[in-house]
C-alpha cells in the first residue's frame, strides 16, 4: 500500500521569498507518479506540478519546482517569489500502477503568505 | 477550468433524510472518485469507479453508496443522513495514469 506523509501542518513565508514544503512517501512499486495539488480556501483543488518517478530530472512549472529524491522517497515543493495568491492548502499525492489510477493524499500543509 | 461539476455546493439537512450528491464530468474520463475531507484536513478516498457499471469502496469506510450508470455521472447517496456525515465531499475524475486528476468544487454537507 502507498502512504504519503506531510510533516508540516502549517508554513509561513514572506511575500517574494522562497518556501519549501516537505513530503515523503512509501511505495513498493517501481513506477509511480507524484503530484502537488493546491486547494485555495473554498475553491477547487488544482494541480501545481507532477513528477514521473522514472524521470530523474526534477519537474518545474514557472515559480514552482520539486526536489525529487527517489532513494529517500522524498518529494518536496519549492515555491519561489511567493505571492499572496499562493496562500492555500497544499497536498502531496501519489499514484501507482493500480488500474484504478487512484490518488493517495498526504494530510496537507497550510501555507500562509505575509505581505 | 476543469469540466467536472458538483451540486449542490452547500447542503444543510436534517437527521434521517436521504440525500444524493451529484457529480458530472464532460471529459469522457472512465475513472471517477469520491473523497471525504474534513475542513483543513486530508482527503480520504471513499468510493471509486473504473467505468460504467463499476463501483468500488475506497480506503475509508463510508455508509454512503454510489452508482455509475453513465460515464459522465457518478452520484453519491446517503440513505439516512447523520451528524457524523457532516463533511466536505469532493468528486474527481482521471483519464490515464500519467495525467492529473480533475476535481469538482466540492459539496459541503451539514447534517443537523
Amino acid at each position: 500500500a502507498q502512504t504519503v506523509t506531510q510533516s508540516q501542518p502549517e508554513m509561513s513565508v514572506q511575500e517574494a521569498e522562497t518556501v519549501t514544503l516537505s513530503c515523503t512517501y512509501d511505495t513498493s512499486e517501481s513506477d509511480y507518479y507524484l503530484f502537488w495539488y493546491k486547494q485555495p480556501p473554498s475553491r477547487q483543488m488544482i494541480l501545481v506540478i507532477r513528477q514521473e518517478a522514472y524521470k530523474q530530472q526534477n519537474a518545474t512549472e514557472n515559480r514552482f519546482s520539486v526536489n525529487f529524491q527517489k532513494a529517500a522517497k522524498s518529494f518536496s515543493l519549492k515555491i519561489s517569489d511567493s505571492q499572496l495568491g499562493d496562500a492555500a492548502m497544499y497536498f502531496c499525492a501519489s499514484s501507482g500502477m493500480d488500474s484504478s489510477y487512484k490518488l493517495i493524499f498526504g494530510s496537507g500543509t497550510r501555507l500562509l503568505v505575509r505581505p | 477550468e476543469a469540466d467536472i461539476y458538483q451540486t449542490p455546493r452547500y447542503l444543510v439537512i436534517g437527521t434521517g433524510k436521504k440525500i444524493t450528491l451529484e457529480c458530472s464530468q464532460t471529459m469522457g474520463h472512465d475513472k471517477m472518485y469520491w473523497y471525504q475531507q474534513d475542513p483543513g484536513m486530508e482527503l480520504h478516498l471513499i468510493h471509486y469507479s473504473y467505468g460504467v457499471n463499476s463501483t468500488e469502496k475506497g480506503d475509508l469506510s463510508s455508509e454512503s453508496t454510489v452508482s455509475r450508470i453513465r460515464t459522465e455521472h457518478f452520484p453519491l447517496t446517503l440513505e439516512s443522513a447523520r451528524p457524523s456525515h457532516t463533511s466536505q465531499y469532493l468528486c474527481a475524475s482521471r483519464y490515464t495514469k500519467n495525467t492529473e486528476a480533475f476535481f469538482g468544487q466540492g459539496t459541503r454537507l451539514t447534517v443537523v
